[in-house]
C-alpha cells in the first residue's frame, strides 16, 4: 500500500472549516484514500473514503486532486468534539489491512 | 446504528497467563480483524479472518496468538502466555463486503495490562 504523509499537528478555531492535507504521491490506480479519526484512546472511527471523485457525507468532505497524489479532508464547521488524531490511509481494493501512520493531531480551539 | 462491541473494557493479568479478548462484530459482517495500539504508538494490524480462517496476519501475530469465531456472533483473540510487551489497547473491527465498497468499523477496544 502507498505511503501517506500528514502534518503532525494542526489547530483550528471552533466553527471554522478544518482542512487536513494528505500526500500520497505513490498511490496506484486501484488504491482508495480512507480517512479515520481517533478520539483519545477510543477505537478508530471511519469518516470517509474515495477513489478519484470528491466525496461528501454527513461528517466531512474529501477532495482528491486530479492526479490523485494528494487529498484534503474538510470538516466544514469544526466543533470541540472534532479534536482527535486524523489518519489518512491508502488501501488497495484487495488488501485486508489498514496501515495507520502517525496521523495529524487536530485541536479545535474555542 | 449497529456497533462493534468488545469485552472486557479493561483486563489486568500476570505475565505468563492466558487472556481471551472478546468481540461481537456487526451482525451481517463477514470480515473480522484485530489491531493493537501500544501506548503512544501507532495502531498496528494483527490479523484478518474470513470464512473461518485467517486470511492475513502480521509479524506480531506469532504462535502465542490465536483467533476464533466460536459461534455465529463472537470473535475472540487469545494470547496464550502474556508478556509485558503485550500491554496495549486491542481493537476489533469488522467489515461487510469485499473490496472497498464497505469499510472497517472498529470497536471501543480492550485495554490489556500485563504485570
Amino acid at each position: 500500500d502507498a505511503k501517506t504523509t500528514q502534518p503532525p499537528s494542526m489547530d483550528c478555531a471552533e466553527g471554522r472549516a478544518a482542512n487536513l492535507p494528505c500526500n500520497h504521491s505513490t498511490i496506484s490506480g486501484n488504491e482508495y484514500v480512507y480517512w479515520y479519526r481517533q478520539i483519545h484512546s477510543q477505537g478508530p472511527q471511519y469518516i470517509i473514503h474515495g477513489l478519484k471523485n470528491n466525496e461528501t457525507n454527513e461528517m466531512a468532505s474529501l477532495i482528491i486532486t486530479e492526479d490523485r497524489k494528494s487529498s484534503t479532508l474538510i470538516l466544514p464547521h469544526a466543533t470541540l468534539r472534532d479534536t482527535a488524531v486524523y489518519y489518512c490511509i491508502v488501501k488497495g481494493q484487495g488488501a485486508q489491512k489498514l496501515v495507520f501512520g502517525q496521523g495529524t493531531r487536530l485541536t479545535i480551539n474555542p | 446504528e449497529p456497533e462493534v462491541t468488545q469485552t472486557p473494557s479493561h483486563q489486568v493479568t500476570q505475565m505468563g497467563q492466558e487472556v481471551i479478548l472478546r468481540c461481537v462484530p456487526i451482525s451481517n459482517h463477514l470480515y473480522f480483524y484485530w489491531y493493537r495500539q501500544i501506548l503512544g504508538q501507532k495502531v498496528e494490524f494483527l490479523v484478518s479472518f474470513y470464512n473461518n480462517e485467517i486470511s492475513e496476519k502480521s509479524e506480531i501475530f506469532d504462535d502465542q496468538f490465536s483467533v476464533e469465531r466460536p459461534d455465529g456472533s463472537n470473535f475472540t483473540l487469545k494470547i496464550r502466555s502474556t508478556k509485558l510487551e503485550d500491554s496495549a489497547m486491542y481493537f476489533c473491527a469488522s467489515k461487510g463486503l469485499a473490496g472497498s465498497k464497505e469499510t472497517q468499523y472498529f470497536g471501543p477496544g480492550t485495554r490489556l495490562l500485563v504485570l
